[in-house]
């Protein structure tokens, strides 16, 4: 497609549950972010694909939160026994690395998770 | 590695007057600089982004923004601010040292009064 594309839009589930939140990059691009917006915060990095290479897991806030991307394309995030302060929106993004590469990053519409 | 600072998580000024939203950063590397702005209930617009060029980047709607090395600062601004400039705005760093991973500011809301 065109832009990012983020599935699902909406998603509301019970405490304790497994979720699992889909991104799909802009074609071309190897670099794939996925952040977390808390109502009123800022975005929270999550995780960073780049590439082949090993991603960086660093802003994952626990064990319970996984990614990972098929194929350099499609990444999907698991959210493992969902807390009620999982509760976010999900934002998705990607950008085009190489010699002319300025970071410019591609977001997607989100996924708002809502944990009851 | 690399982060940013915005140092006002809140501005307010007056429809008709000057914008400023101040961003530090640090980087070890020569840093790749974007403004995005979020609208209430909407996605990320980028408004403007800095790439070694030109210090002084002119991005949409008006806004634009100078790269200082020596004070590491790139903050945005706008000569004349409208009531739709009212949105939360981002300042976002990126650099080779950090594989060009891609850091948020905490973000500035900017509040237009008529």
């Amino acid at each position: 497609g065109a832009g990012v594309s983020q599935s699902p839009s909406n998603k509301v589930t019970e405490k304790g549950k497994d979720v699992e939140l889909r991104c799909d990059p802009i074609s071309g691009h190897t670099a794939l972010y996925w952040y977390r917006q808390s109502l009123g915060q800022g975005l929270e990095f999550l995780i960073y694909f780049q590439g082949n290479s090993a991603p960086d897991k660093s802003g994952l806030p626990s064990d319970r939160f996984s990614a990972e991307r098929t194929g350099g394309s499609v990444s999907t995030l698991t959210i493992q026994r969902t807390q009620q302060e999982d509760s976010a929106v999900y934002l998705c993004a990607s950008s085009l690395w190489g010699t002319a590469n300025t970071g410019e990053l591609f977001f997607g519409e989100g996924s708002r998770l809502t944990v009851l | 590695a690399q982060s940013v600072t915005q140092l006002d998580s809140h501005v307010s000024v007056s429809e008709g007057t000057p914008v400023l939203l101040r961003c530090n950063y640090s980087s070890s590397y020569s840093p790749s600089l974007f403004w995005y702005v979020q609208h209430p209930n909407k996605g990320l617009q980028l408004l403007l982004k800095y790439t070694s060029a030109a210090t002084l980047v002119k991005g949409i709607n008006g806004f634009e923004a100078e790269f200082k090395k020596s004070e590491t600062s790139f903050h945005l601004t706008k000569p004349s601010a409208h009531m739709s400039d009212a949105a939360e705005y981002f300042c976002v760093v990126s650099d080779l040292a950090g594989g060009f991973k891609t850091i948020f500011g905490a973000g500035t809301r900017l509040f237009v009064k008529a």
